[in-house]
C-alpha cells in the first residue's frame, strides 16, 4: 500500500522549453502532495505544497511562475518547469501521505537534464 | 531557521558490525522524527519513525530519541553491504503539520 507513482523517471529537454512531471497516488487519496528538489550530494529541499482544488503553497525563493503546480484531483499533482534552463537540472521528487498510514511515501523521482 | 544536522560521512563499517547514524535538530518543538534510506539515483524510502523518547526497534534497526538533547539516532545491527546508502534524518514540526525538514544525509558504506 501507499504507492506514489512519478512520471517520467528521467527527461532531457532543450533550454527554454517546458517539462511536465506527474505524481500519482495509486492506492490512496492525497489532498496534499509535496514537491522536492535535490541537487547532487545535497538533501531534499521542499519547493512547494500542492493542495487539491486550491493554489499551491511555495517555499521562499521558489518562483511560482516558473514552477507551475496543478492538483486537479485527489490522486494527481503535476509540476511544470517552464522555460527550463540548465540550472534547473536536478532530481525532482514528489511525496504524499496515505491518511491510513504514518509517514510519507516518495515517488520514484524525475531526473531532469536541461541542455 | 529550523535546522537538521547530520555528519555527511562517509561512514564505513565492516559487514556484521553496528552502524550508528546521528542527527541533531534545532527546533525544540519538533514532534516526530523519521529516518529515510536513499540509494544513489533513487528516491528516499522510509525506514522508521519515532516520536517518543527512548528506543524503538524494528528488525535490525533501532531508532533512539532524546528530546531534551534534541538528538535522534539510528543504529543498524549486523550491517550488510545492501545497507550501503545515504541515510536522511527528517524532522516534522507537529503531528498534524506537513512541513518536513531534512538533514543533508550520512553516506554509509558497509564493507564486505
Amino acid at each position: 500500500g501507499a504507492v506514489v507513482s512519478q512520471h517520467p523517471s528521467w527527461v532531457i529537454c532543450k533550454s527554454g522549453t517546458s517539462v511536465k512531471i506527474e505524481c500519482r497516488s495509486l492506492d490512496f487519496q492525497a489532498t496534499t502532495m509535496f514537491w522536492y528538489r535535490q541537487f547532487p550530494k545535497q538533501s531534499l529541499m521542499l519547493m512547494a505544497t500542492s493542495n487539491e482544488g486550491s493554489k499551491a503553497t511555495y517555499e521562499q525563493g521558489v518562483e511560482k511562475d516558473k514552477f507551475l503546480i496543478n492538483h486537479a484531483s485527489l490522486t494527481l499533482s503535476t509540476l511544470t518547469v517552464t522555460s527550463a534552463h540548465p540550472e534547473d537540472s536536478s532530481f525532482y521528487i514528489c511525496s504524499a501521505r496515505d491518511p491510513n498510514r504514518y509517514g510519507y511515501t516518495f515517488g520514484s523521482g524525475t531526473r531532469l537534464t536541461v541542455v | 531557521q529550523k535546522e537538521v544536522e547530520q555528519n555527511s560521512g562517509p561512514l564505513s563499517v565492516p559487514e556484521g558490525a553496528i552502524a550508528s547514524l546521528n542527527c541533531t535538530y534545532s527546533d525544540r518543538g519538533s514532534q516526530s522524527f523519521f529516518w529515510y534510506r536513499q540509494y544513489s539515483g533513487k528516491s528516499p524510502e522510509l525506514i522508521m519513525f519515532i516520536y517518543s523518547n527512548g528506543d524503538k526497534e524494528d528488525g535490525r534497526f533501532t531508532a533512539q530519541l532524546n528530546k531534551a538533547s534534541q538528538y535522534v539516532s539510528l543504529l543498524i545491527r549486523d550491517s550488510q553491504p545492501s545497507d550501503s546508502a545515504t541515510y536522511l534524518c527528517a524532522v516534522k514540526e507537529s503531528f498534524t503539520g506537513n512541513q518536513f525538514y531534512f538533514g543533508t544525509g550520512t553516506s554509509l558504506t558497509v564493507i564486505p
